[in-house]
């Protein structure tokens, strides 16, 4: 069955970076667009852009453009979201998504990986 | 960008009652050149992700209850649950997948009453 697994739970301090994995399984990993989206403590769904993994090709929204980073390793079927410069306001529940199809809504996710950025 | 406004923010009804949750989108998000609404509702209950319950406006995804129904076209959508199960307690997105950056409503805290 599809399944997207996301790296554990990361506590940075102001300033610092971090890197959020998302290992599909289930599907072939390169023929499907990973999305990145997040969700501050008690908020709403923020979406922070996609990567292809056939030819890693991404797309950030304007927001995070400077200090957004998606990457891939084919080898492992790993997606990976890097945001550096990190403040408190980006405290959130981090997501990754397939699209199924594009344009398309998001069919599967993963389970989160909660970043707490504090001094 | 497009925005996307649900309302109500919140509601609570009956359990075997009728919840409606209506999302507005800023701009079409109709294709005209197939017809196609490029919007989808999620439910998403506390600790879990979101979870896909209807894309193309209206097609439900496979495995979600048929209570679950959604409808609308152009800029105007509805997610309605029939007969409300206490299992659907849970916050509702729409979500726009016309265009990037892809955009969701603030959410509905549906509860039972």
């Amino acid at each position: 069955q599809v399944q997207l697994v996301q790296s554990g739970a990361e506590v940075k301090k102001p300033g610092a970076s971090v890197k959020v994995s998302c290992k599909a399984s289930g599907f072939i990993f390169t023929g499907y667009y990973i999305h990145w989206v997040r969700q501050a403590p008690g908020q709403g769904l923020e979406w922070m852009g996609w990567i292809s993994p056939n030819s890693g090709d991404t797309n950030y929204a304007q927001k995070f453009q400077g200090r957004v980073s998606m990457t891939r390793d084919t080898s492992i079927s790993t997606a990976y979201v890097e945001l550096s410069s990190l403040t408190s306001g980006d405290t959130a529940v981090y997501y990754c998504a397939r699209l199924p199809y594009d344009p398309g809504p998001f069919d599967h996710w993963g389970q989160g990986t909660l970043v707490t950025v504090s001094s | 960008d497009i925005v996307m406004t649900q309302s109500p923010d919140s509601l609570a009804v009956s359990l075997g009652e009728r919840a409606t949750i209506d999302c507005k989108s800023s701009q079409s998000v109709l294709y005209s050149s197939n017809n196609r609404n490029y919007l989808a509702w999620y439910q998403q209950k506390p600790g879990q992700p979101p979870k896909l319950l209807v894309f193309w406006a209206s097609t439900r995804e496979s495995g979600v209850p048929d209570r679950f129904s959604g409808s609308g076209s152009g800029t105007d959508f509805t997610l309605t649950i029939s007969s409300l199960q206490a299992e659907d307690a849970a916050v509702y997105y729409c979500q726009q997948y016309y265009t990037t950056p892809r955009t969701f409503g603030q959410g509905t805290k549906l509860e039972i009453k």
